[in-house]
């Protein structure tokens, strides 16, 4: 079975501070793993994935299949960044492009 | 259209009533996905179609529910006799490929009472 966990429903952090939002795994094969965040009135948007191994609007991920984690980090946060983000994970049972979603976390940045 | 398109966006209804869920894919996208995430619930895989067939269908909760794809395009999820639990968020999504992202829809609200 795949399971993807994120430990935190609300992450709260100021302008400035750094990001760490966390995603971790459960699958037997070889893992692909995305994040994907929902801006406020907005549908849900592929944020990266880690074969793609880049930065989109300061963010990165990277895979660490010894703790089973896919951690999502900033250096330093933007206020625009305040959005719901989930971490997903491909399977392949059945073909296709079957997502397992995380919980979602909810990130504030404050001023 | 420029996205995934669903509708109705919100849906009150009885329960016992059956609804139907529509989706509109982009054009051209083979793959499409119906998802659904309640209140507190990450989201819940609940079928896929790879054109007009439906290879994987195991996230469908009961018999209650059901979806068809036609002509390779649109999508409608239909549930029969409404329970209370079903009230959650629906969403689409379609993909032109096996490894290329999902593009999600706005999503169906849909309200049991």
């Amino acid at each position: 079975a795949q399971r993807v966990t994120q430990p935190e429903k609300l992450l709260s952090v100021f302008k400035g501070a750094p990001v760490e939002l966390k995603c971790n795994y459960s699958y037997s094969g070889s893992p692909e793993l995305f994040w994907y965040v929902q801006y406020s009135r907005q549908r849900l948007q592929l944020l990266l994935r880690h074969i793609s191994r880049e930065s989109i609007k300061g963010f990165t991920a990277d895979l660490n299949k010894g703790e089973t984690s896919f951690h999502l980090k900033k250096p330093f946060a933007q206020e625009e960044d305040s959005a719901m983000y989930y971490c997903a994970l491909k399977g392949v049972t059945g073909g296709g492009n079957k997502l397992t979603f995380g919980t979602g976390t909810q990130l504030k940045v404050e001023l | 259209g420029a996205g995934v398109s669903q509708s109705p966006s919100n849906k009150v209804t009885e329960k016992g009533k059956d609804v139907e869920l529509r989706c509109d894919p982009i054009s051209g996208h083979t793959a499409l996905y119906w998802y659904r995430q309640s209140l507190g619930q990450g989201l819940e895989f609940l079928i896929y179609f790879q054109g007009n067939s439906a290879p994987d269908k195991s996230g469908l909760p009961s018999d209650r529910f059901s979806a068809e794809r036609t002509g390779g395009s649109v999508s409608t999820l239909t549930i029969q006799r409404t329970q209370q639990e079903d009230s959650a968020v629906y969403l689409c999504a379609s993909s032109p490929g096996q490894d290329s992202p999902l593009h999600f829809g706005n999503g169906t609200r849909l309200t049991v009472t």
